[in-house]
């Protein structure tokens, strides 16, 4: 089955810096790429999603860059705020299956 | 729109007795749910998918016998404990994609905190 590689599992930057977490899959199958960010005790929220036929997409200060190739995809999050601190989990679906296989989780630290 | 709620948010119970948890979409339909656990710290598992109308599919190393899935309607699906023990607290969380679109969006429920005294 899939398996989903998430780095790092900390990160701390400072207030308007950048912050970029890597994910890499296995399965070549996989077509459906999103982005969560969790807080405590709360579901994740999708901020951001790729599909396989793109290679880049952004949202404001949220981008997400996707290597077929490599089967790597990346986050990265610009002017970073104390608001943005969370964990944070990238998840990848198999084409025709939608059930999401996550990554281990970055937990994000935005120092003011 | 897009709205999955879970019931209840949270449950204590004691080691041996059994525990239901619903997911219910509000504003659609959907044949398919997703059922998923996470430890403290830890990430989201998929333990289950859940399928209308049918046997729901397992994750290798979940047990059926003891995670009852029941997707009774296009709305509901039910998660069934059996026998919980203290290994088995975690945060349970569903999702569901709506049934007619082209997005491979999912919508998470709000989760159920179960404790196992």
């Amino acid at each position: 089955g899939e398996n989903v590689e998430q780095h790092p599992s900390t990160l701390s930057v400072q207030e308007g810096d950048s912050a970029v977490i890597k994910c890499t899959y296995s399965d070549s199958a996989s077509n459906y790429f999103p982005w969560y960010k969790q807080e405590l005790g709360k579901r994740p929220q999708l901020i951001i999603d790729i599909r396989s036929n793109v290679g880049e997409k952004k949202d404001q200060r949220i981008a997400v860059t996707l290597n077929k190739t490599a089967k790597h995809f990346s986050l990265h999050i610009t002017e970073t705020q104390p608001e943005d601190s969370a964990v944070y989990f990238c998840a990848a679906s198999l084409t025709g299956r939608r059930a999401l296989t996550f990554g281990s989780g970055t937990r994000l630290q935005v120092q003011p | 729109g897009a709205v999955v709620s879970q019931h209840p948010s949270w449950v204590i119970c004691k080691s041996g007795t059994s525990v239901k948890i619903e997911c219910r979409s509000l504003d659609f339909q959907a044949t398919t749910m997703f059922w998923y656990r996470q430890f403290p710290k830890q990430s989201l598992m998929l333990m289950a998918t859940s399928n209308e109308g049918s046997k729901a599919t397992y994750e290798q190393g979940v047990e059926k016998d003891k995670f009852l899935i029941n997707h009774a309607s296009l709305t509901l699906s039910t998660l069934t404990v059996t026998s919980a023990h203290p290994e088995d607290s975690s945060f349970y969380i569903c999702s569901a994609s709506p049934l007619a679109t082209v997005s491979y969006e999912q919508y998470f429920g709000p989760g159920t905190r179960l404790t196992v005294t």
